[in-house]
C-alpha cells in the first residue's frame, strides 16, 4: 500500500517560496508508467493540477501554465520523494496542497498541508 | 485547457434511491492509441483527501464499493450511485487525464434528503 507523507511550513511570507516535500512509502520515485503530482485545492480555484514529475529512462515534467514561471517540482531518488518549490507567492496561492502518486488516475494521496499566504 | 463541466452543482437524494452526477469535458476524451476513456470519478469526504473511485470512465477501483459506477464516452460522463447510504455523502469530482494539465470539474455536493 502506498503512503505519500508532507512535510513543510504552514505559513509563508508573501514574495517567499513556497517549500513542499512528500515522502514515498510503498513505491518508489523513479518506477516506470507512475507520475509524482502536486495539487492544490481552495475555494475559489476549486482543485488545481499544478504539475508532475516522472521518470521513463530520463526525468519529466509537466507544470500548469498558470504557475509555469514559478514552479518547480523535483524528485530526491536516495530519499524516495519529490518535492513542490513555488516562488514568488501571493495570498491567492493559499491553499490545501496534496501530493499524489498518478497511474494514470491519481489512486494515492497525502492528508494535505494548508498553506497560508500572509505577512 | 481541457474544460470539465459537471451538473448539478448539489445534489439531495434519500437513503436507498439513486444518484446521478454528470460531467461534460470540453473535447473528446477518448484516446484512440488505447481505446480507453481519460476520465476519473473521486469522492472527497469533509476533511480529507479525495479518494479515486472509478478510472477509465468506468473502471471501479479495488475496494470501492459496487454501487458505485462509471459510464459514457467521448464527452459525456456519469457517475451513478445505486442504493445511497449516508457514508456516501460527500463532494464528487471529475477529472480528465488526458492531456495536461489534468483538469477537474467543479464538484457536486450530495446530500440525504
Amino acid at each position: 500500500q502506498v503512503q505519500l507523507q508532507q512535510s513543510g511550513p504552514g505559513l509563508v511570507r508573501p514574495s517567499q517560496t513556497l517549500s513542499l516535500t512528500c515522502a514515498i512509502s510503498g513505491d518508489s520515485v523513479s518506477r516506470n508508467t507512475v507520475a509524482w503530482v502536486w495539487i492544490r485545492q481552495s475555494p475559489s480555484r476549486g482543485l488545481e493540477w499544478l504539475g508532475r514529475t516522472y521518470y521513463t529512462a530520463k526525468w519529466y515534467n509537466d507544470y500548469d501554465v498558470s504557475v509555469k514561471s514559478r514552479i518547480t517540482i523535483f524528485s530526491d531518488t536516495s530519499k524516495n520523494q519529490f518535492s513542490l518549490h513555488l516562488s514568488s507567492v501571493t495570498p491567492d496561492d493559499t491553499a490545501v496542497y496534496y501530493c499524489a502518486r498518478a497511474s494514470p488516475a491519481l489512486n494515492s494521496w497525502s492528508q494535505g498541508t494548508l498553506v497560508t499566504v500572509s505577512s | 485547457d481541457i474544460v470539465m463541466t459537471q451538473s448539478p452543482d448539489s445534489l439531495a437524494v434519500s437513503l436507498g434511491e439513486r444518484a446521478t452526477i454528470n460531467c461534460r469535458s470540453s473535447q473528446s476524451l477518448l484516446y484512440s492509441f488505447n481505446n480507453e476513456n481519460h476520465v476519473a470519478w473521486y469522492q472527497q469526504r469533509p476533511g480529507q483527501p479525495p479518494k479515486l473511485l472509478i478510472y477509465w470512465a468506468s473502471t471501479r477501483e479495488s475496494g470501492v464499493p459496487g454501487r458505485f459506477s462509471g459510464s459514457g464516452s467521448g464527452t459525456d460522463f456519469t457517475l451513478t450511485i445505486s442504493n445511497l447510504q449516508a457514508e456516501d455523502v460527500a463532494v464528487y469530482y471529475c477529472q480528465q487525464y488526458y492531456g495536461t494539465p489534468y483538469t477537474f470539474g467543479r464538484g457536486t455536493k450530495l446530500e440525504i434528503k
